[in-house]
């Protein structure tokens, strides 16, 4: 099947600090990529959806300016964590997809924690 | 909106079969899911059904579905300890441009 990577797999910075995570679709293109969040013992929130080459669709209450969202190639995907404070450390997760595909595949998944 | 709702918890002795239930309130879903995450882990595509079959089997696994209560289950037989995890059932729209919505995850717990 389609694989999807993260990297990095997990990160520890300082409060005040913004932090990039990279989600690949190694062996397809990847028309739309989704960035969920965990939170402790929660299931995964959508927080935005993004298709290559346009601006990234947020959900509801998700900050657009604090999690920044770039999907410049059909095969990468970054979320930029700015300025990031303790209350955003939690576990993201992208998911890759197209059109012409039945399911989604899913990146093993970042955990941040922010000190 | 959308909404997937399960149970938290089930405990069940090595051996016998658990029953993992979901109820989702979308009727457009298409593609129904069942993932599992185990401890600081991603999550692992178990299995999915398309809105037009009632059932699907897959070795251990048998996952059921009732569209008209919109009511999904997975049934894990000869519930081994490695199958100890959270389960998450998800529902889709058509195409893998759709967002997946997520129910609240169902913590399997197995007795050895």
């Amino acid at each position: 099947g389609a694989v999807v990577s993260q990297h990095p797999s997990w990160v520890i910075c300082k409060s005040g600090t913004s932090v990039k995570i990279e989600c690949r679709s190694l062996d397809f293109q990847a028309t739309t990529m989704f960035w969920y969040r965990q939170f402790p013992k929660k299931s995964l929130m959508l927080m935005a959806t993004s298709n290559e080459g346009s601006k990234a669709t947020y959900e509801q209450g998700v900050e657009k300016d604090k999690f920044l969202i770039n999907h410049a190639s059909l095969t990468l995907s970054t979320l930029t964590v700015t300025s990031a404070h303790p209350e955003d450390s939690s576990f993201y997760i992208c998911s890759a997809g197209w059109a012409s595909q039945e399911t989604q595949y899913f990146g093993p998944g970042t955990r941040l924690l922010v000190l | 909106g959308e909404d997937v709702e399960q149970s938290l918890f089930l405990s069940v002795r090595e051996g016998d079969s658990s029953v993992i239930n979901c109820t989702y309130t979308d009727s457009s879903s298409t593609y129904l899911y069942w993932y599992k995450q185990e401890p600081g882990a991603g999550l692992q595509l178990l299995t999915y059904i398309f809105s037009n079959m009632d059932m699907k089997q897959d070795q251990r696994l048998t996952v059921l579905l009732n569209k008209k209560d919109k009511h999904l289950s997975l049934r894990i037989a000869d519930t081994q300890t490695g199958d100890s995890a959270i389960y998450f059932c998800a529902e889709q729209e058509s195409g893998g441009y759709q967002k997946v919505t997520f129910g609240t995850g169902t913590k399997l717990q197995v007795i050895p």
